[in-house]
């Protein structure tokens, strides 16, 4: 099984709520990521998480703050977006190994008004 | 630092044609490199993957890849295009830390 799953599928939020997406996965996988996906542009890399750890910031703005409660679990709090941060936000998870495939979830679609 | 290069942001073929979606990629170290694909409204799904070994690589839904060292290439083909395969086609490399670099992507259409 290669499944990773997110929620909600779609979120609208004002620019002053607070709100957290959130990702699963069961296949035992130690690292996890957020991308952001612009329409018609490949996914950009936010965060990774290795061993529960964050190990990966890519200059993400604080509005944006991630959570690692266990191996399976991984969230994204949202606070004070800008409408230009609506988005599909995926997540993805992979095995230990540097290297190893990484899996994606079907992403959460964000409109921030 | 890695790259990657999708030649041809939109590609049109007819239904049962031959299928060539271009890659090629800069790597200073030996690259493990991905096609994916994504449909609309949905994430993106593993077609199918090199690290090491055979250099034709063989995916989901009738989809092949061959490494070209030499080429530095990538390239994804499927003999006879079918019309469930239009999509947009992401090649992606990474050496290791963490990181899969993509390609800007490529958008297939497929006429009937």
């Amino acid at each position: 099984d290669t499944e990773v799953t997110q929620t909600p599928k779609h979120l609208v939020m004002g620019m002053t709520n607070k709100k957290s997406l959130k990702c699963e996965q069961h296949m035992g996988h130690r690292a996890m990521y957020w991308y952001k996906q612009k329409a018609k542009k490949p996914p950009e890399l936010m965060f990774v998480y290795s061993y529960e750890k964050l190990s990966i910031n890519e200059s993400v703005p604080s509005r944006f703050s991630p959570e690692c409660p266990n191996s399976s679990l991984l969230n994204l709090h949202l606070h004070a977006l800008q409408p230009e941060d609506s988005a599909l936000y995926l997540c993805a998870s992979s095995g230990p190994a540097s290297q190893e495939t990484q899996y994606f979830g079907p992403g959460t679609r964000l409109l921030v008004l | 630092a890695q790259s990657v290069t999708q030649l041809g942001s939109h590609v049109s073929v007819s239904e049962g044609a031959l299928v060539l979606l271009r890659c090629n990629y800069s790597s200073s170290v030996p690259p493990y490199l991905f096609w994916y694909v994504q449909y609309p409204n949905q994430g993106l799904q593993l077609l199918l993957k090199y690290t090491t070994g055979a250099t034709l690589v063989k995916g989901i839904n009738g989809f092949e890849a061959e490494f070209k060292k030499s080429e530095t290439s990538f390239h994804l083909t499927k003999p006879s295009a079918h019309m469930s395969d239009a999509a947009e086609y992401f090649c992606a490399v990474t050496t290791g830390g963490g990181k899969l670099i993509f390609g800007q992507g490529t958008e297939l259409s497929v006429k009937p």
